[in-house]
């Protein structure tokens, strides 16, 4: 099973600035990484998949990069909505599929 | 928009089976079967776990450490998929949703339901 560390666990961030979070793999993934969205009560909800690819409807100030065991979710210009728990999720070996604990990003 | 509700009850005893069902309704459902359907869940204030998923033809693929306790059946007819987990304990308290999910990664999620272990 592939093990997924996000870092780091929270991140103040002011609104308007950048958010970069991290996530690693402790296999190669190539580029088989999913991030996720989850705001308080809510679902997660999927912003990115094959490391850079923005889903449906994701605003463009989401940007992900990354290959192999090292992945990056850059968020710019941080607005409000954008404040919540950020996953990722590995599927370069899976089954299982396996997410990271999580980064939750906050407001400094 | 594709939609997907889970349904089940919110408490059961220790020792007991906990039986979910997930309705998936809206969008283009004629592209469903391209889905596979996946049942993840998120303890109280923690991570995501995946728990296991169902193909459009009825094969399955569970999480190792649950593979024993977990069964997923799909009536395609009614766009409806069910979860059934064994034996539970209260290690097994959880936000429980249903995705739809294609190549590995989970486009569509419920809302989830929170089931409880107690007795």
């Amino acid at each position: 099973e592939i093990v997924m560390t996000q870092s780091p666990a929270t991140l103040s961030v002011s609104p308007g600035e950048r958010a970069t979070l991290s996530c690693w793999a402790s296999h190669n993934l190539n580029t088989k990484l999913a991030w996720y969205q989850q705001k308080p009560g809510q679902s997660p909800r999927l912003l990115i998949y094959d490391a850079s690819t923005r889903a449906t409807g994701i605003p463009g100030r989401f940007s992900g990069s990354g290959s192999g065991t090292e992945f990056t979710l850059t968020i710019s210009g941080l607005q409000s909505e954008d404040f919540a728990v950020y996953y990722c999720q590995q599927y370069g070996e899976w089954p299982p599929e396996t997410f990271g604990q999580g980064t939750k990003v906050e407001i400094k | 928009q594709v939609q997907l509700q889970e349904s089940g009850p919110g408490l059961v005893k220790p020792s007991a089976t906990l039986s979910l069902t997930c309705s998936v309704s809206g969008g283009s459902l004629r592209s469903i079967d391209t889905y596979y359907w996946s049942w993840i869940r998120q303890p109280p204030g923690r991570g995501l776990e995946w728990i296991a998923y169902i193909e459009y033809t009825g094969s399955t693929n569970y999480y190792p450490s649950l593979k024993s306790r977990v069964t997923l059946s799909a009536d395609t007819s009614t766009n409806q998929f069910s979860l059934e987990l064994r034996s539970v304990t209260a290690a097994d308290t959880a936000l429980y949703y249903c995705a739809l999910s294609r190549d590995g990664y989970n486009h569509y999620w419920g809302q989830g339901t929170l089931v409880t272990v107690s007795s």
